[in-house]
């Protein structure tokens, strides 16, 4: 089944506790994407990603690192998470750079 | 870098009815107009899009136009139901190129509902 899979879903940490949140997608896509959902700002883009080692900033990037060593995974990291990352956020992919996205379930994260 | 504003952010309808989302954006060589649906508690999907090549697109109950010269769009659903209760949110981009590529803007979403 094509998917694109976030881990973990739901996860509660605290302030300064380094954490990664896994991306992978099973589709060959080329572009992928990390955005936050937060009420009343829709959809912010944190970074994104071209191709394999190809990644670039977002609109909101601070506090967030990425990388993209394999085609397939694209893991969001959070250095020194804080409580302004409170917040849900979706893995998306597309076969091409403007082309349809598909998200994956989100992930919930709670920063104390 | 490129700005969208979606409105109105809530709306109510009667099912039957029609409903309509305008978005607005800033960068004049955006030319990518996706819009995307989310059900509560789900992912977001894709419903439609245009390209500024076309001014308007149909897919059954949904349309988009769009109207280069003003910077906006605007997403048509006729014959509202239930079902279409969810959160839409319109994005621009320009695919072209240029300090914008690769980045895709949303708007801030339009929660709609829809009464039996």
């Amino acid at each position: 089944e094509a998917q694109v899979t976030q881990n973990p879903r739901y996860l509660i940490t605290v302030t300064g506790k380094k954490l990664t949140v896994t991306c992978s997608q099973n589709m060959n896509h080329e572009y992928m994407s990390w955005y936050r959902q937060d009420p009343g700002l829709g959809l912010r883009q944190i970074y994104y990603s071209m191709n394999v080692e190809v990644t670039d900033k977002g609109d909101v990037p601070e506090g967030y690192k990425v990388s993209r060593k394999e085609k397939r995974n694209f893991p969001l990291i959070l250095e020194s998470p804080s409580p302004n990352q409170t917040s849900l956020y979706f893995c998306a992919s597309s076969f091409i750079w403007a082309g349809e996205l598909f998200f994956g379930e989100g992930s919930r994260l709670t920063v104390l | 870098g490129e700005n969208v504003e979606q409105h109105p952010s809530t709306l109510s309808v009667q099912e039957g009815d029609s409903a309509v989302i305008k978005c607005t954006y800033s960068d004049s060589a955006s030319n990518y107009f996706p819009w995307y649906k989310q059900e509560l508690g789900k992912r977001p999907q894709l419903i439609i899009d245009i390209r500024s090549n076309v001014g308007e697109k149909k897919d059954q109950r949904i349309a988009v136009t769009l109207n280069k010269t003003a910077k906006h769009f605007s997403l048509h659903i006729t014959e509202t139901q239930p079902e279409d209760s969810a959160v839409y949110f319109c994005a621009a981009s320009n695919p072209s190129g240029g300090t914008s590529y690769g980045k895709l803007t949303f708007g801030q979403g339009t929660i709609l509902t829809v009464h039996p």
